[in-house]
């Protein structure tokens, strides 16, 4: 089992639709994760940081259940500029490796 | 304040040539990390350094790469006699150095290497 798993998706949606990506991991002393967005051809850049059960930041709420070792991003009212791939993250070895997801990746269609 | 740079963004060698790929941490970072992004697949940790000192390199090929970030000056991440195999973007990251862990990487635009 890989150490994050990820639907790679694609998710199609219309413009202010609801979308949620999940997120399985294998570690179950993971305490923390995040997800992170990657445009097309362009470097990861940090959506969220999840260290408890969730965070919600604006339109966007993760959630880490820990019983279930997976952790979740939705998206509420989707807009255009959201259509990205969505990384899941888990940090490991020191703590300072990130091991990432391969992505979910999103359109957001008019 | 700028972001995590490096260079070249693009990179282009012949089979056997050697790569030297560069990165500058955003100023006041003191920690470095290399990953690497095949096509169609997840950045891969590569190694984590600090100044004049490789802290993890667990995710390096044992082979024809290495890394170093000296006390003056960028990263470097040299790979000697490339091979197709390692066409990919390579990315680094940087963080401020905290005893937490929980500290943010944040990333550099990546250098894409073809070899052709």
């Amino acid at each position: 089992r890989k150490e994050v798993e990820q639907d790679p998706g694609p998710f199609n949606v219309p413009e202010g639709a609801t979308v949620a990506f999940n997120c399985t991991y294998s570690n179950s002393a993971s305490q923390s994760f995040f997800w992170y967005r990657q445009d097309c051809r362009k470097e990861p850049k940090l959506l969220m940081s999840v260290y408890s059960s969730g965070n919600e930041d604006g339109r966007f709420t993760a959630q880490l259940n820990r019983a279930s070792q997976y952790i979740s991003l939705l998206i509420r009212d989707s807009k255009l500029s959201d259509s990205a791939t969505y990384l899941c993250v888990r940090p490991s070895g020191s703590a300072r490796q990130l091991t990432f997801g391969s992505g979910t990746q999103l359109t957001v269609l008019p | 304040n700028a972001g995590v740079m490096q260079n070249p963004r693009h990179l282009v060698r012949r089979r056997g040539q050697e790569a030297r790929l560069r990165c500058s941490p955003m100023k006041g970072h003191s920690h470095v990390y290399w990953y690497r992004q095949l096509p169609e697949e997840g950045l891969k940790f590569m190694v984590y350094l600090q100044k004049e000192n490789i802290i993890d390199e667990s995710g390096m090929p044992k082979e024809r790469f290495s890394a170093e970030f000296p006390k003056e000056g960028p990263s470097i991440l040299r790979i000697q006699q490339v091979v197709r195999g390692d066409s990919a973007a390579y990315f680094c990251a940087s963080s401020p150095g905290g005893t937490s862990g929980r500290e943010t990487q944040y990333f550099g635009p990546g250098t894409r290497l073809l070899v052709l």
